[in-house]
């Protein structure tokens, strides 16, 4: 199956510092998803990305679509409380009709007062 | 708010009994699907429906089985249950094409003792 290499698993950091998470894989996709989960809560999609090379803003975080369509990138730039939580990458599954999304392990971001 | 509707939201169970756990949709959505959430692997796609009567296995189904007889209801069962099964199991409804349809619903809490 396809499998997306999420790093860091967490990040342990102070509030106002910026942050950046990555997502690689060895496939190619023409779709990238960025999910933030809070606790106790399903992911919602922060951004989608649908072109390579494509930059996209929300709000203070920003995601790139790598040009070799294998990675994908995440920043938080001055982060806030709001902030901690878990972060996923995802991609359309593909492979024999199935369907869904496959989603990396996560980076837990953990905010120090 | 997107209408999915999950329950129960915590259920503790013995080993080797049934449970079924429920998700409700009020948008009359085409897909649904059921992951399973655990520390270190992210989301699994256990089953999904693309219609009333129609499911397919995602990456997870082994002791997993799900029915779909009515549009709204998406129903997981875990025949016998073990306790490699205790998990956080989302459902999700995907609301037309492109990745920005998933929405996802505030989880169920399954222990399996």
């Amino acid at each position: 199956g396809q499998q997306l290499n999420q790093s860091p698993q967490s990040m342990f950091i102070q509030e106002g510092e910026d942050v950046s998470m990555n997502c690689t894989s060895s496939s190619i996709f023409n779709t990238w998803l960025w999910y933030k989960q809070d606790p106790g809560e399903g992911p919602v999609l922060l951004i989608a990305l649908y072109k390579a090379g494509e930059l996209t803003s929300n709000g203070r975080l920003t995601a790139q679509f790598g040009i070799t369509r294998k990675d994908s990138f995440l920043n938080i730039s001055a982060s806030i409380p709001s902030d901690v939580g878990i972060y996923f990458c995802a991609v359309p599954y593909s492979g024999g009709g199935a369907d869904g999304l496959t989603f990396g392990k996560g980076t837990h971001l953990i905010i120090q007062p | 708010d997107a209408g999915i509707t999950q329950s129960p939201r915590h259920k503790v169970t013995e080993t080797g009994t049934p449970v079924t756990l429920r998700c409700h949709q009020t948008e009359n959505h085409r897909y649904m699907y059921w992951y399973r959430q655990d520390p270190g692997h992210g989301l699994r796609l256990i089953h999904y429906s693309y219609g009333v009567k129609d499911t397919d296995k995602g990456e997870v189904s082994d002791g997993y089985s799900v029915s779909r007889s009515k549009t709204e209801d998406f129903l997981l069962t875990l025949e016998s249950a073990t306790s490699s099964q205790t998990s956080v199991y989302f459902c999700a409804i995907r609301s037309g094409t492109g990745a920005y349809g998933y929405t996802f619903g505030s989880g169920t809490r399954l222990t399996v003792v």
